[in-house]
């Protein structure tokens, strides 16, 4: 199935330093959105944006929605070990049919790892 | 329980069999949904029930695969014949009928192995 082109794939940090991740798309996207993915458990949203060139911030969390609806980028600030795990982007196109449809479209995940 | 239950938690099986995954949603939560993510990937939208009915079940990969939700509550994605490559995590997921976009709530998944 399609997917988007989520960059890296996996980093590997130490405690402290600052984190950035992307997601590219060839389609446009309503809705970005961000998910952090635990070992054994489902996603959780972290993020979501709405509109083309907002910028969302939550904690130490940072994203935005690119201007051309094509991309994403998230920023961690000053990692912590609890930070590690797989992140994940997941776009939306519109369902106008169907209220309330979440069809989501995920990236391949950045794994992120912490050298404490 | 206050989230998303999925059951079995892990289902090993046999080339050709016949295996059933459950999804209790969140209570209340009248649109559900089945993802499916393969190792090293992001979850692949299966299909979406609004109330009883499939909205979308594009996501399905072919006939083998079929869900229900009988009473608009509990789910069962049922895979026949089942093949070495419909190994996987399968992830369900619910959400009020008009959520913000991404309030999705997933469950655990239930990781489905077949030999």
């Amino acid at each position: 199935g399609q997917q988007l082109n989520q960059s890296p794939q996996s980093m590997f940090i130490q405690e402290g330093e600052d984190v950035s991740m992307n997601c590219t798309s060839s389609s446009i996207f309503n809705t970005w959105l961000w998910y952090k993915q635990d070992p054994g458990e489902g996603p959780v949203l972290l993020i979501a944006l709405y509109k083309a060139g907002e910028l969302t911030s939550n904690g130490r969390l940072t994203a935005q929605f690119g201007i051309t609806r094509k991309d994403s980028f998230l920023n961690i600030s000053a990692s912590i070990p609890s930070d590690v795990g797989i992140y994940f982007c997941a776009g939306q196109r519109p369902a106008p049919l169907i209220q309330g449809a979440q069809k989501l479209v995920f990236g391949q995940g950045t794994r992120l790892t912490i050298n404490p | 329980g206050a989230g998303v239950s999925q059951t079995p938690s892990n289902k090993v099986t046999e080339k050709g069999k016949y295996v059933e995954l459950r999804c209790d949603p969140i209570s209340g939560h009248t649109a559900l949904y089945w993802y499916r993510q393969s190792l090293g990937q992001g979850p692949e939208f299966l299909i979406y029930f609004q109330g009883t009915g499939a909205a979308d079940d594009s996501g399905l990969p072919n006939d083998r695969f079929f869900a229900v939700r009988p009473e608009g509550s509990v789910s069962t994605l049922k895979i026949q014949r089942t093949e070495r490559g419909d190994s996987a995590v399968y992830l369900c997921a619910s959400s009020l009928i008009v959520p913000q976009a991404g309030e999705l709530f997933f469950g655990e998944g239930s990781r489905l192995t077949v030999l």
